[in-house]
């Protein structure tokens, strides 16, 4: 069954504490994986997209990064500002199809 | 450049009652999403169209649920008759290809009583 996982499902950290979120991945025939940001009551938005194993992408404070089974989102020197949920979400070759996980709550203190 | 328009943004209703929920996308994309989010979940795809046609409609419940794409440009989702579990965010999002990055409306948060 296809599946996608993200872990931890909540995270506190401490305003410059550095952390990754990870989502692991089983489905047949990876196409992307996106990482989105959501605010509270917002939709999803965009932050990163990678197509291969090895691949790595940044922007600002936040790195992905992809291998053949998970991605994971690094955050370096996190700021308050940075507190939101982080979304994965895995398209596949095979009926394209895509699968949101369930995200992890970021929550980071001044 | 304008984002994707849902409208209502916000909807109370009795079950078993009927409502619909509109999208606009951005302008020149070509695919659309709807997706159903429940409170701490992440979004569930319910429908993907192409342009005019539906690419994959396999987690929407097709038995009170229905959507469709006019002219290839703006949506709409029904359901009839709404269940208690139907209370939830429905997002719409559009991108340019299928299956690439994608730009979310502001979402239609959904309470049925």
């Amino acid at each position: 069954e296809d599946q996608v996982t993200q872990s931890p499902e909540a995270l506190r950290l401490q305003e410059g504490e550095s952390s990754s979120l990870n989502c692991s991945y089983t489905v047949s025939g990876l196409r992307g994986l996106f990482w989105y940001r959501q605010d509270p009551g917002k939709g999803p938005e965009f932050l990163f997209t990678l197509y291969s194993a090895g691949e790595e992408k940044e922007k600002e404070r936040l790195k992905a990064t992809l291998t053949k089974k998970e991605s994971f989102l690094h955050i370096t020197a996190p700021k308050p500002e940075d507190s939101a949920t982080y979304l994965c979400a895995v398209a596949m070759n095979r009926d394209d199809k895509i699968i949101f996980g369930k995200g992890t709550r970021l929550h980071i203190l001044p | 450049e304008a984002g994707v328009a849902q409208s209502p943004r916000y909807k109370i209703i009795e079950k078993r009652q009927s409502v619909a929920f509109w999208c606009n996308p951005i302008s020149g994309h070509a695919t659309l999403y709807w997706y159903q989010q429940i409170l701490g979940q992440g979004p569930k795809l319910l429908i993907q169209f192409q342009n005019n046609g539906v690419v994959d409609d396999s987690q929407l419940p097709k038995d009170r649920f229905s959507a469709e794409r006019l002219k290839g440009v703006d949506s709409t989702l029904k359901i009839q008759p709404a269940k208690l579990e139907d209370s939830a965010v429905y997002l719409c999002a559009s991108s340019l290809g299928l299956l690439g990055r994608q730009y979310f409306g502001p979402g239609t948060r959904l309470t049925v009583l």
